[in-house]
């Protein structure tokens, strides 16, 4: 069974520019999450999906952040426009509906210069 | 809200000497917990969780962790450090019931194993 797989594994932009990041979870999970760590801090909680629905977006810094899951499949990322502080590893997680462990992908490295 | 706490960013340990990473946690309801680690260039592995029952938990690779509510702690052990143990490693809570499922990371600890 593959596991997370996210795209990007690293991507360098300046800032202004716009950047999606792509995860595709493990097949038939239902749950998908965003997470990001900047460097130095913890990792933070981003969203959750259910499906295509957004379940919990209070961890979406502000507006500049988009993030969509059409089809409950695959989910993207997009930031719009970049700035330096948006720099860090972005995981994604998928899980069943029945069980509690997020399984993660790789990450992202985003730099914004 | 929950928070988690890791104490010491660092750890240094010998080859075949006990291992021991320390989290706190604050929750408000009983927690989920978990392990997760990190090794170089890789994605977070869950190592083991706690959600109920058993208060001392086993995971992979001979590692251990012990729910003790009195002392919100839920401690990382393994008996004998082996070299490829060095990695980051990440504890995590999660309330339990209905509701969020977002995880609550603590900072990481980074380990490292001297020959």
């Amino acid at each position: 069974e593959a596991g997370v797989t996210q795209f990007p594994s690293h991507s360098v932009i300046e800032k202004g520019q716009t950047v999606t990041l792509r995860c595709d979870p493990i097949s038939g999970h239902d749950n998908l999450y965003w997470y990001r760590r900047v460097m130095g801090k913890e990792i933070k909680f981003l969203l959750h999906f259910v499906k295509e629905s957004k379940q919990d977006e209070s961890g979406m810094p502000n507006n500049r952040f988009l993030a969509e899951r059409t089809g409950g499949t695959y989910s993207t990322l997009k930031v719009q426009p970049a700035e330096l502080e948006d720099s860090g590893v972005y995981f994604c997680a998928s899980s069943s509906m029945t069980v509690y462990e997020q399984y993660f992908g790789p990450g992202t490295r985003l730099t914004v210069t | 809200a929950q928070s988690v706490t890791q104490l010491g960013s660092h750890v240094s340990v010998s080859e075949g000497a006990l291992v021991l990473l320390r989290c706190n946690y604050s929750s408000s309801v009983p927690p989920y917990l978990f392990w997760y680690v990190q090794y170089p260039n890789q994605g977070l592995q869950l190592l083991l969780k706690y959600t109920t029952g058993a208060t001392l938990v086993k995971g992979i690779n001979g590692f251990e962790a012990e729910f003790k509510k009195s002392e919100t702690s839920f401690h990382l052990t393994k008996p004998s450090a082996h070299m490829s143990d060095a990695a980051e490693y990440f504890c995590a809570v999660r309330v339990s019931g209905a509701g969020s499922y977002q995880l609550t990371f603590g900072k990481g600890t980074k380990l490292s194993v001297i020959p």
